[in-house]
């Protein structure tokens, strides 16, 4: 069965380093996401993707993070300058369709970044 | 705006027994409401999702739930507990342009006993 990948499934940095973390989405998805989840907390929505172009992202998506689609499979989010808040799970997804209720999300494993 | 909640962060089931995971939704307008599970170290797997055609849906590994507005709940249910249903099960609402924005609950974390 088709699966969304993630790497690295685990990432440690310092504080104020850049960060990117990959996917490697559904091969025939149009639409790509990355969702995140501070332990203990909610999956929160970051940022939708669709046409090589964000078509949403939340409040959350701040300056600091950026999301780039830099060949045909890979879809990576980067975030500038780490703090110590930004550890998390991150976790990847793709659809076929972005229609409310068509679209059926897959989501990747997750990286999880730790920021010391 | 759309939001979820789910009571209770833990659940305890033997064996057999019933499951009923709770979820209650808040919506302006008619939602789309979805059922995850993640086992660990595996990422979040859809179990099912209503999408305004029946009120009771069939989902993968003999799961259901059945949408209620007049209490704007979507429970989550199996008859029969396996060991192999231990996992963190999410409930989610669609909001947002493209649909792809989930609303998430804080997830129930569900064992099983034998």
């Amino acid at each position: 069965e088709p699966e969304v990948t993630q790497t690295p499934s685990h990432q440690v940095t310092q504080m104020g380093q850049e960060v990117i973390l990959r996917c490697v989405p559904i091969s025939n998805h149009l639409y790509f996401y990355w969702y995140r989840q501070i332990l203990g907390q909610k999956v929160e929505f970051l940022v939708s993707f669709y046409n090589n172009e964000i078509s949403e992202k939340s409040e959350i998506f701040d300056d600091q993070f950026s999301v780039e689609r830099p060949d045909g499979s890979n879809f990576t989010l980067k975030i500038r300058s780490t703090k110590l808040e930004d550890s998390a799970m991150y976790f990847c997804a793709s659809s076929k369709q972005g229609a409310p209720g068509a679209n059926v999300l897959t989501f990747g494993a997750g990286s999880r970044l730790t920021v010391l | 705006a759309q939001s979820v909640t789910q009571l209770g962060s833990h659940v305890s089931v033997s064996e057999g027994a019933l499951v009923l995971l709770r979820c209650n939704y808040s919506s302006s307008v008619p939602p789309y409401l979805f059922w995850y599970v993640q086992y660990p170290n595996q990422g979040l797997q859809l179990l099912l999702k209503y999408t305004s055609a029946a009120t009771l849906v069939k989902g993968i590994n003999g799961f259901e739930a059945e949408f209620k507005k007049s209490e704007t709940s979507f429970h989550l249910t199996k008859p029969s507990a396996h060991m192999s249903d231990a996992a963190e099960y999410f409930c989610a609402v669609s909001a947002g342009n493209q649909g792809g924005k989930l609303i998430f609950g804080q997830g129930t974390e569900l064992s099983v006993k034998p």
